[in-house]
């Protein structure tokens, strides 16, 4: 089963639009942690925020922000008013403890945000 | 300061043969963890290397090996090259006991 499921494999909207990115990820852990990275066409992976499971208070930053649901095990990123610039993949990822204490990352499959002018 | 470092940037290699990929992890780091992107998916996890040990692994088999120095820069090694392993191999250095990851550009290996 898909641990962090991201539906929308692919988002076009005209720039100044605000979107919605989804994210629902599936754990049995009480302790966990969620993070949104965005991957520009370099390859690099940039992180962009990490929840830790205990803190459900949603998170704003510029034109972005973040909604943590428990209740629907959802971790929504929303853009505002969107820009050419914001446009590249977006990953959410979840990691829960494994053995040794060690948290991995377990990444979703990606939406790709296409802004045009 | 230097984020993580990832060499070669890309690479072709023939069926059959044998690659060596580099990681040089963010200045303070001490974990190295690598990844295979597909080309239309998620990074998935291949192992993650501490103390000079591997000390995670993911569903990858045993072709992939690694290495971790002793000062924290990484190898991975990857065997018996198939088609199916091109993909582009992703970095990540983090301190062991902090839980965010900082990725490099990676590597983009071509095998024909």
């Amino acid at each position: 089963a898909q641990k962090v499921t991201q539906a929308q494999t692919e988002i076009s909207v005209v720039e100044k639009e605000d979107v919605t990115l989804d994210c629902v990820y599936e754990t049995r852990d009480t302790t966990y942690y969620l993070f949104w990275y965005k991957q520009p066409p370099s390859g690099e992976l940039v992180f962009l925020i990490r929840r830790n499971s205990f803190d459900e208070q949603n998170e704003i930053s510029g034109r972005y922000s973040w909604n943590f649901q428990k209740s629907t095990s959802s971790f929504n990123f929303t853009i505002t008013a969107s820009q050419v610039v914001d446009s590249a993949v977006y990953f959410c990822a979840l990691s829960e403890a494994r053995s040794g204490g060690s948290y991995i990352p377990t990444f979703g499959r990606g939406t790709s945000l296409i802004v045009h002018p | 300061d230097a984020g993580v470092t990832q060499s070669p940037t890309h690479l072709i290699k023939t069926r059959g043969q044998q690659v060596t990929l580099r990681c040089s992890p963010k200045s303070g780091h001490d974990t190295v963890s690598w990844y295979q992107q597909a080309l239309g998916q998620g990074p998935q996890f291949i192992f993650q290397y501490y103390e000079e040990e591997e000390r995670q692994r993911g569903n990858f088999p045993d072709r992939f090996s690694g290495h971790q120095f002793p000062n924290y820069s990484s190898e991975l090694n990857v065997n018996a090259l198939l088609l199916g392993d091109s993909a582009l191999y992703l970095c990540a250095s983090s301190l062991r006991e902090n839980y965010g990851y900082t990725f490099g550009s990676g590597t983009r290996l071509t095998v024909v």
